[in-house]
């Protein structure tokens, strides 16, 4: 019963390396999201997918991409991390635009 | 600028009473609103949701209440469990588009 998964749950960067956060989902969903969860403020959607092959800008895109190569999984890549970018990763699924989303349990990003 | 607020950070509740918890919104547009649940070290999971056609929507414990005249919405929980015990956020869509969320509740039920 995995649902959405993250991989790594933790990780420590150099500010200017670059990282791939996956996300991987079993219920065959078509849509798929990224967000970050900063102190303070609500969950913040980074890029999402309305499915495979397709990707589109969120409200905080900047400093990430991804790709959507195959329906199941939705790859969240930093090319030269900031500090700015230590946070708490969360990547979702759903069947529609407006059903509710299904979570992995997020992946907790530290840059130096 | 936040368009979804808790104005909230944190509740303390007995067990067995009302847990209350609001969020307010600053988009006239937005129709459709859900919270979800989130425990420590998990990812959040969906509680509820309630469409601007409505304003009550129950289920078992949970009810959520919305007045679009305010912009308001709240969870209502009852009767308070300690498992229950978690931050809660709301977040609020324009139908077909993305959800935007609330910074979080988090509430504790004292045994």
């Amino acid at each position: 019963n995995a649902g959405v998964t993250q991989t790594p749950k933790f990780r420590v960067l150099k500010t200017g390396q670059s990282m791939t956060l996956l996300c991987a989902q079993d219920m065959n969903h078509e849509y798929m999201y990224w967000y970050r969860q900063d102190p303070g403020m609500g969950l913040r959607l980074i890029h999402y997918s309305v499915g495979e092959g397709t990707t589109a800008k969120g409200e905080v895109p900047d400093g990430y991409n991804v790709s959507r190569l195959k329906k199941q999984n939705f790859l969240l890549g930093l090319e030269s991390a900031a500090p700015s970018q230590t946070s708490v990763y969360f990547c979702a699924s759903s069947s529609w635009r407006d059903q509710p989303q299904h979570f992995g349990d997020g992946t907790r990003l530290s840059i130096l | 600028d936040q368009q979804v607020k808790q104005n909230s950070p944190s509740l303390s509740v007995q067990e067995g009473r009302i847990s209350i918890l609001n969020c307010d919104y600053t988009n006239s547009m937005f129709d459709y609103f859900l919270w979800y649940k989130k425990y420590p070290a998990e990812g959040p999971t969906f509680l509820i949701s309630i469409s601007s056609i409505k304003d009550k929507n129950e289920d078992g414990r949970f009810t959520v209440f919305l007045n679009k005249s305010a912009k308001h919405l709240s969870l209502h929980i009852v009767p308070s469990q300690p498992g229950d015990s978690a931050v809660y956020f709301c977040a609020a869509s324009i139908t077909g588009n993305q959800f935007y969320f609330g910074t979080g509740t988090s509430l504790t039920v004292i045994p």
